[in-house]
């Protein structure tokens, strides 16, 4: 059974820095390109970043030179790292399995992240 | 990447069709055949509902299809039933890299 479940998630002040987790089961990450997706409260869904199976990497403009995306195959753990924080990052960020010609077919569940003093 | 364009609600009665639209430029949705579909209730995960513009995934209803012309693409549920109120998603493959979302549409089922 394909399951994503992201952690990580949390209360981060302004210019602060936390990583997300998305660990993986039932296929492995170095298979798949793999994404992350943002939701802002009360908002739309955000692409925010992917990785491709031969580690390339790409960013939406929002995030660029503040994320970072990568994955460990030893762990099939897909992960964000976020830095420099702003209130506008606020929200639920899921991860996402991507297919052949791009459909997001399995998603996590989400994590909340709230940036606030 | 601009986001694509959707509009914000649509509202249909049971048994009717609805379309939802979607649409984007000629470097996104014009260019690609690359556009998928979402389903998302409150406090859940987005669902794949269409990917690909009109390739269905297993187990999901045959009353849900994709079409595209141009730069804009097209969501139809036909015999719309109260458990498909909620908001849908579109989402194209953009030249950037990465993809770009609509901005969502919120579907009521009076």
């Amino acid at each position: 059974e394909v399951q994503l479940v992201e952690s990580g998630g949390g209360l981060v002040q302004p210019g602060g820095s936390l990583r997300l987790s998305c660990a993986v089961s039932g296929f492995s990450v170095s298979s798949f390109y793999m994404t992350w997706v943002r939701q802002a409260p009360g908002k739309g869904l955000e692409w925010v970043s992917v990785v491709y199976v031969n580690g390339s990497a790409y960013y939406a403009d929002s995030v660029k030179g503040r994320f970072t995306i990568s994955r460990d195959n030893s762990k099939n753990t897909l992960y964000l790292q976020m830095n420099s924080l702003r209130a506008e990052d606020t929200a639920v960020f899921y991860c996402a399995r991507v297919v052949r010609n791009w459909p997001l077919d399995y998603w996590g569940q989400g994590t909340l992240v709230t940036v606030s003093s | 990447q601009s986001a694509l364009t959707q509009p914000a609600s649509v509202s249909g009665s049971p048994g009717q069709s609805i379309t939802i639209s979607c649409t984007g430029s000629s470097s996104d949705v014009g260019r690609y055949k690359l556009v998928s579909w979402y389903q998302q209730f409150p406090g859940k995960a987005p669902k794949l509902m269409i990917g690909e513009v009109n390739e269905r995934p297993s187990g999901v209803s045959n009353r849900f299809s994709g079409s595209k012309s141009g730069n804009t693409a097209s969501l139809t549920i036909s015999g719309l039933q109260a458990e498909d109120e909620g908001n849908y998603y579109c989402c194209s493959y953009a030249p950037s890299g990465g993809l770009v979302f609509g901005g969502g549409t919120k579907l009521t089922v009076l």
